[in-house]
C-alpha cells in the first residue's frame, strides 16, 4: 500500500498569499498518478488536478501541480476566500487507492 | 458530465449489512470505472473498492471480506453491500466515476451511522 504523507497538517495565511503544500509518497507513484483534491465543509471532494500536473475542467489557473516519483506538490498562487479548506493528495497508481490525511487551509 | 447521488437507509444496528445504491445521469455506464468511498465524521477519505464496467471488480484488502460491489447498467446504478457492520463503520459513504481509477465525479455523499 503507498502511504500518502501531507504537510504541513494545517497552514495558516492571508487572502491574496500563496500557499504550498506538500505530499510525499511511500514509494513511486507509477505514471505520477497523483491528484489532488479541494474539500470544503459538508461537500464531496472535488477534483483539481490529475496525473500531478493537469488542472481539472473548471478549476482556476491559480492551482498548480508539480512534482513526481515521491514528492509532489500543489501551489495556490493569490489565496481567494474560497480557497480555504482542506486539500487531500491521492494516488491512483496502484491498488488500494490512498489518500493523504489532508492540510487545512485557514484563515490567518 | 455525469451526475450521481447516492441512496439508502441512514441508521444501521451492529452487525447489520450496509447496502447503498448510487444512480448514474448524464453518461453510460456501459464505459468507465465506477467506486465507493467513505469518510468518518471529522476524518479522512478510504477507498472501499471499484467495479469496472465489465464487471470486474478491486477492492481494498482492509475490508475485502465484508465488501461488494455490484452493477446494474439497465437501470444505471450500482451498488455496495457492507456486511456486520460497527460503529467504526459510521460515516459520509461517496460514490464516484472515472474513466480510469481516478474518481473525477462524486455524489453528495450519504451519512451512515451505526448504532445500537
Amino acid at each position: 500500500e503507498i502511504v500518502l504523507t501531507q504537510s504541513p497538517g494545517t497552514l495558516s495565511l492571508s487572502p491574496g498569499e500563496r500557499a504550498t503544500l506538500s505530499c510525499r509518497a511511500s514509494q513511486s507513484v507509477t505514471n505520477n498518478y497523483l491528484a489532488w483534491f479541494q474539500q470544503r465543509p459538508g461537500q464531496a471532494p472535488r477534483l483539481l488536478i490529475y496525473d500531478a500536473t493537469n488542472r481539472a475542467t473548471g478549476v482556476p489557473d491559480r492551482f498548480s501541480g508539480s512534482g513526481s516519483g515521491t514528492d509532489f506538490t500543489l501551489s495556490i498562487s493569490r489565496l481567494e476566500p474560497e480557497d480555504f479548506a482542506v486539500y487531500y493528495c491521492q494516488q491512483s497508481s496502484h491498488a488500494p487507492l490512498t489518500f493523504g490525511g489532508g492540510t487545512k487551509v485557514e484563515i490567518k | 458530465q455525469v451526475q450521481l447521488r447516492e441512496s439508502g437507509p441512514g441508521l444501521l444496528k451492529p452487525s447489520e449489512t450496509l447496502s447503498l445504491t448510487c444512480t448514474v445521469s448524464g453518461g453510460s455506464m456501459t464505459s468507465d470505472y465506477w467506486s465507493w468511498f467513505r469518510q468518518p465524521p471529522g476524518k479522512g477519505l478510504e477507498w472501499l473498492g471499484l467495479i469496472y464496467y465489465s464487471g470486474n471488480t478491486n477492492y481494498n484488502p482492509s475490508l475485502k471480506s465484508r465488501v461488494i460491489i455490484s452493477l446494474d447498467t439497465s437501470k444505471n446504478q450500482f451498488s455496495l453491500r457492507l456486511s456486520s457492520v460497527t460503529a467504526a463503520d459510521t460515516a459520509m459513504y461517496f460514490c464516484t466515476s472515472g474513466s480510469g481509477w481516478l474518481p473525477e465525479y462524486w455524489g453528495q455523499g450519504t451519512l451512515v451511522t451505526v448504532s445500537s
